[in-house]
């Protein structure tokens, strides 16, 4: 059964610190690695999707890497922002997602 | 960006009745859609998965007789939670998926509150 963690699972820096997210895996086949932004009490957004034949994605700020030998991702936030502040949640897998717990990031001014 | 929307966003009912909300697959065609729940300060669970036209799969500890789920359209997919009770509120989210993209790659609805008094 796949397991998914996330390393840490809270974490306050202040504004224009870049941060690196952890996330871990225990079952290397999967199709597909995703990263969300959750604010409190709303859904998901999708930040990045990386497909198992890809190594990393980037958009904006945010970078993500895949690394399914070790099964392991990194998202990394360049300059962070008060509008950061958020949970993010790592989700791997094929058809189905499995999620970590997620870490409470909050970036104060 | 593929939009899907849930409705209510909120309902609150009462113990021993049931409720449905549904979920909408707005720009695509959603061959598989999920249901999701997720207790406070805890990550989402997958509930059941369900493809058009067929019944869903339900995860292990998911009483199919209690959360119904019917999939009858490529974008709709409802739940029904049946004989509610208070243990059962909780935040509620659907995804969608479609295969045009052949990237699996899911949707997700805002979500939907629910509180059972």
């Amino acid at each position: 059964k796949q397991e998914v963690t996330q390393i840490p699972a809270a974490l306050s820096v202040p504004e224009g610190e870049n941060l690196v997210l952890n996330c871990s895996f225990t079952d290397s086949a999967i199709y597909n690695l995703q990263w969300f932004r959750q604010d409190p009490g709303k859904g998901l957004t999708s930040l990045l999707l990386i497909q198992s034949s890809q190594r990393e994605q980037t958009s904006g700020r945010l970078n993500a890497s895949l690394d399914k030998s070790s099964g392991r991702s990194t998202l990394y936030i360049a300059a962070s922002q008060p509008g950061d502040s958020a949970t993010y949640l790592c989700a791997v897998g094929y058809s189905t997602l499995t999620f970590g717990k997620g870490t409470m990031l909050l970036v104060s001014p | 960006g593929a939009v899907v929307s849930q409705h209510p966003s909120w309902v609150i009912c009462k113990s021993g009745t049931s409720v449905k909300i549904e979920c909408r697959s707005l720009d695509f065609q959603a061959t598989t859609m999920f249901w999701y729940r997720q207790f406070p300060k805890q990550s989402l669970m997958l509930m059941a998965t369900s493809n058009e036209g067929s019944k869903a799969t339900y995860e292990q500890g998911v009483e199919k007789d209690k959360f119904l789920i019917n999939h009858a359209s490529l974008t709709l997919s409802t739940l029904t939670v049946t004989s509610a009770h208070p243990e059962d509120s909780s935040f509620y989210i659907c995804s969608a998926s479609g295969l045009a993209d052949h990237s699996y790659e899911q949707y997700f609805g805002p979500g939907t509150r629910l509180t059972v008094t």
